[in-house]
């Protein structure tokens, strides 16, 4: 248990569903990541919030929408996606955002395994 | 981020100790040396990180070369359950924190 929370843990939908993939931490934390994993590819970060705020958005498509209304819980809001898009979702939390070649300390939760049909 | 490169795989007999290598020769001064984990099909877990001294927590033990061109992470007493993939990352100077993970290393701990 690493104090972060993921659901679903598995979904599968169709290319033309919308669905949410919802993220809780318990740790107080002021920042929070979305990360994808594809199939024997390294992470890639997604999406990263500090304080409720978006600050990095590494160039994903529009079809992946992030929410974070406080803290604790971020959202990935997922549209009109495309098979090429399943994946293992991670969300991740920090104590805050790094800073110049040093980061804080990332507690990741399970994910989100996510297939389209 | 500051390029990082590791092995791609290591084996690792039960009991011993595992020395992974990571070589980072273009990091700068002020870019700590992190060590994730990633065991198959969960996320990621912190292992340990560092500047310029040696560090040990109850996980592993740190020794970064006098340079900083270099670092390896030692587990004391593999298990099965250090099966992993593992990360060496070293956040740059302009990435404020974000972790660039790559392919790591894969650590099979055999019987």
């Amino acid at each position: 248990e690493t104090g972060v929370t993921q659901t679903p843990r598995h979904l599968v939908m169709g290319m033309t569903n919308k669905k949410s993939l919802k993220c809780e931490q318990h740790l107080g934390h002021n920042a929070m990541y979305w990360y994808k994993q594809s199939a024997k590819k390294p992470l890639e970060l997604m999406f990263v919030y500090s304080l409720e705020e978006r600050v990095e958005n590494n160039s994903v498509p529009s079809r992946f929408s992030p929410e974070c209304p406080n803290s604790s819980h971020l959202f990935l809001h997922l549209h009109t996606l495309q098979p090429e898009d399943s994946a293992l979702y991670l969300c991740a939390s920090s104590q805050a955002m790094g800073q110049q070649g040093f980061a804080y300390e990332q507690y990741f939760g399970p994910g989100t395994r996510l297939t389209v049909t | 981020d500051a390029k990082t490169t590791q092995p791609t795989s290591m084996d690792c007999a039960e009991g011993r100790a595992a020395n992974l290598p990571c070589n980072h020769s273009t990091i700068s001064g002020n870019e700590y040396v992190y060590w994730y984990r990633q065991i198959h099909s969960q996320g990621p877990q912190y292992i340990i990180h560092g500047l310029k001294n040696n560090e040990t927590n109850e996980m592993a033990s740190l020794i970064i070369t006098e340079d900083r061109k270099s670092s390896t992470l030692i587990l004391p007493h593999a298990t099965l359950r250090d099966t992993a993939v593992y990360y060496c990352i070293v956040p740059t100077t302009d990435s404020w924190g974000k972790l660039q993970f790559g392919a790591g290393t894969q650590v099979v701990v055999t019987p």
